[in-house]
């Protein structure tokens, strides 16, 4: 049973607005989460990152939010750009491993 | 530039042929690790090695055996391939802990 899940495969966000991808986990004893964007025939790339003992990171135009109640975190991008279209995994740490998603495919349309 | 190298980018194996996929990284990482991607599944973890000399099995190892030769190799064999296996497989490194991965760009494998 997949202890990180991303709901939803695919997104579709004009250039401009705001690209909000989500992510749920199970496993509450998870203290780090991070997320990875991978362009086609390439591998992931690190993105942000956030610890479990916050609830928001941001980077430029990447903000990371972690709601541990809910254990849920999602990934803003503001605004969008056709570059940063590509699949967007998140994943999080446990017994030094990373457990990931099965990734969203954001498309900004131009 | 420093990194994560994998070879081949590429292979076909007709089912029961064997092959070997090589990682290598130059970043003086302890911990190596092999995932496969799948439509739909994410990123898997098969094995990993949290430093030299030590290998465990992950969520997916059926089908695969490692080896850690050295502090900067870290190979995945198939000893004999079956149609399921065809995936795309990437290695990464990190310093181990909450650290995240540096990743190879990954072998498209097709098993025929």
């Amino acid at each position: 049973d997949q202890q990180v899940k991303q709901n939803s495969p695919s997104l579709s966000v004009q250039e401009g607005r705001i690209s909000i991808l989500n992510c749920d986990y199970t496993n509450s004893m998870f203290d780090y989460f991070l997320w990875y964007k991978k362009y086609p025939a390439e591998g992931p790339t690190f993105l942000i990152s956030i610890s479990s003992i916050k609830d928001k990171n941001e980077d430029g135009r990447f903000t990371v939010f972690l709601n541990k109640s809910a254990k849920h975190l999602s990934l803003h991008i503001v605004p969008s750009q056709p570059g940063d279209s590509a699949v967007y995994f998140c994943a999080a740490s446990g017994s030094n491993k990373f457990y990931f998603g099965s990734g969203t495919k954001l498309n900004v349309k131009p | 530039n420093a990194g994560v190298t994998q070879t081949p980018k590429f292979q076909v194996l007709k089912t029961g042929q064997s092959m070997t996929l090589q990682c290598a990284q130059d970043m003086n990482h302890n911990s190596m690790y092999w995932y496969r991607q799948d439509p739909g599944m994410g990123l898997r973890l098969i094995y990993y090695s949290a430093s030299e000399g030590t290998t465990d099995k992950g969520e997916v190892p059926n089908g695969y055996n490692v080896s850690r030769l050295n502090k900067r190799e870290f190979s995945l064999r198939l000893e004999s391939a079956a149609p399921s296996q065809t995936s795309v497989y990437f290695c990464a490194s990190s310093t181990g802990g909450i650290m995240g991965y540096t990743f190879g760009s990954g072998t498209r494998l097709t098993v025929v």
